[in-house]
């Protein structure tokens, strides 16, 4: 069982906006600003996406977004696109002696 | 342009040690993090561990403390990860990812900015 939990699946059209949420504890989430999310595509390595909550690295979308509120993070993507189709996963900073958990992974569908 | 190259699939039997290597190039490789991460089939990211080079700090995943060694050779810019005692679910691809130091000292996010291509470990008897 992940540390962090995200729904297994989300779907949107072309064009539409998803949000993905990543609910934590007190311990992760909800103690630090420190949220990254990755784009996972079948057979190729993560790509961070957002990290620090809601900063994107160069040369990510616009389209992308992050956001956080008590416990839960969220990742949002306007104006889907079909290449936007892949696994989502997030992650957090943690006061344990496991530095980072993840999420257990959301794929994300555009129909 | 940083690039992280891993050494390729193993297939281990259970009970056996297993190393993977990460050659880094293209940046400076003692400055930042090496963290070690897996995915197992049908499964999300696990972060296992990591090091940083120029100190020799490392910390591991509760989960795997005791089973894991990550090291890292500053004149080779090639970071290490072996894991003992293998089990059937330790079958995963494996990759290597960079990251600033901060994650390690509680002062940034696990934000891993560069990846290696994964390294497909089985095992099986």
């Amino acid at each position: 069982q992940s540390a962090l939990t995200q729904p297994a699946s989300v779907s949107g059209s072309p064009g539409q906006s998803i949000t993905i949420s990543c609910t934590g504890s007190s311990s992760d989430v909800g103690l630090y600003n420190f949220v990254s999310w990755y784009q996972k595509h079948p057979g190729k390595a993560p790509k961070v996406i957002i990290y620090d909550v809601s900063k994107r690295p160069s040369g990510v979308s616009d389209r992308i977004s992050g956001s956080k509120s008590g416990n839960t993070a969220s990742l949002t993507i306007s104006g889907l696109q079909a290449e936007d189709e892949a696994d989502y996963y997030c992650s957090s900073y943690t006061n344990t002696s496991t530095l980072g958990v993840f999420g257990g992974g959301t794929k994300l569908s555009v129909l | 342009q940083v690039q992280l190259v891993q050494s390729g699939a193993e297939v281990k039997k259970p009970g056996s040690s297993m190393t993977v290597s990460c050659k880094s190039s293209g940046g400076t490789f003692s400055s930042f993090a090496i963290s070690w991460v897996r995915q197992a089939p049908g499964q999300g990211l696990e972060w296992m561990g990591g090091v940083i080079p120029i100190f020799g700090t490392t910390n591991y995943a509760q989960k795997f403390q005791g089973r894991v060694t990550i090291t890292a050779d500053e004149s080779t810019s090639t970071a290490y990860m072996e894991l003992s005692s293998l089990r059937s679910d330790d079958t995963a691809v494996y990759y290597c990812a960079r990251s600033w130091p901060d994650f390690f000292y509680g002062s940034g996010s696990p934000h891993f900015d560069y990846w290696g291509q994964g390294t497909l470990v089985t095992v099986s008897s």
